[in-house]
């Protein structure tokens, strides 16, 4: 058990350029999530995924945020037209269905747009 | 909707002191509730949970919390605390959602140690 691994730990971008982060979940996890934590906040659900299905989407993911998938592993997480408030830690988690609520979380990929 | 209070942003105590954070929590069915820990530039470690059974949780680094239905609230202690225990505390509150689980977070608590 490797844990949840998160790619990069930092990005450092300019506004309007586009980024994606990636994610690894723990190996045998189905389900996958992000959150978004903005300075002095807690961390916010921003979408989640079971194997390769997006199953709910919080209405901070605007337009220019999608997340995917692909083959239920590794997930990726793309902003576009990156915004000064997109500046933030976006954390990745992971857990089994059946486990009910909590999960173990990732380092996380801290993101500033300049 | 569901929702958590961290009534305590900064919180400073002195090694070996005895440490309380406060959690509040607001949601219509029981809950399951959740204690982590995140030091700075970092993710967020799991320190206890509570789904049912016994209101008082032990959890990991000698953390304890105690689940009271009547106050709804989920207090976090530790008998001694140690210059490596700060950092900041989440409290967290979960929920079940089309299948899927989602967490709902305080805005944490952040905490100093004095040596």
């Amino acid at each position: 058990d490797t844990g949840v691994s998160q790619d990069p730990r930092h990005k450092i971008t300019k506004r309007g350029q586009n980024v994606t982060f990636r994610c690894d979940p723990i190996s045998e996890h189905n389900r996958l999530y992000w959150y978004r934590q903005t300075l002095g906040q807690g961390p916010e659900f921003l979408t989640y995924f079971q194997n390769e299905a997006q199953l709910e989407k919080s209405r901070l993911l605007s337009d220019r945020f999608s997340a995917e998938r692909p083959k239920g592993s590794f997930s990726t997480l793309e902003i576009q037209r990156t915004e000064q408030g997109d500046s933030a830690m976006y954390l990745c988690a992971s857990s089994l269905a059946w486990q009910g609520p909590g999960y173990t979380f990732g380092s996380g990929t801290r993101l500033t747009v300049v | 909707a569901q929702s958590v209070t961290q009534p305590d942003i900064h919180i400073t105590v002195s090694e070996g002191a005895s440490l309380e954070l406060r959690c509040n929590y607001s949601y219509g069915a029981t809950p399951y509730l959740f204690w982590y820990v995140q030091s700075p530039g970092q993710g967020l470690q799991l320190l206890l949970k509570y789904f049912s059974g016994d209101t008082l949780v032990q959890g990991i680094k000698g953390f304890e919390a105690e689940f009271k239905r009547s106050q709804s609230s989920f207090n976090l202690r530790k008998p001694s605390v140690h210059w490596s225990d700060a950092a900041e505390y989440f409290c967290a509150v979960g929920i079940l959602t089309g299948g899927g689980n989602k967490l709902t977070f305080g805005t944490g608590t952040q905490l100093k140690v004095e040596l």
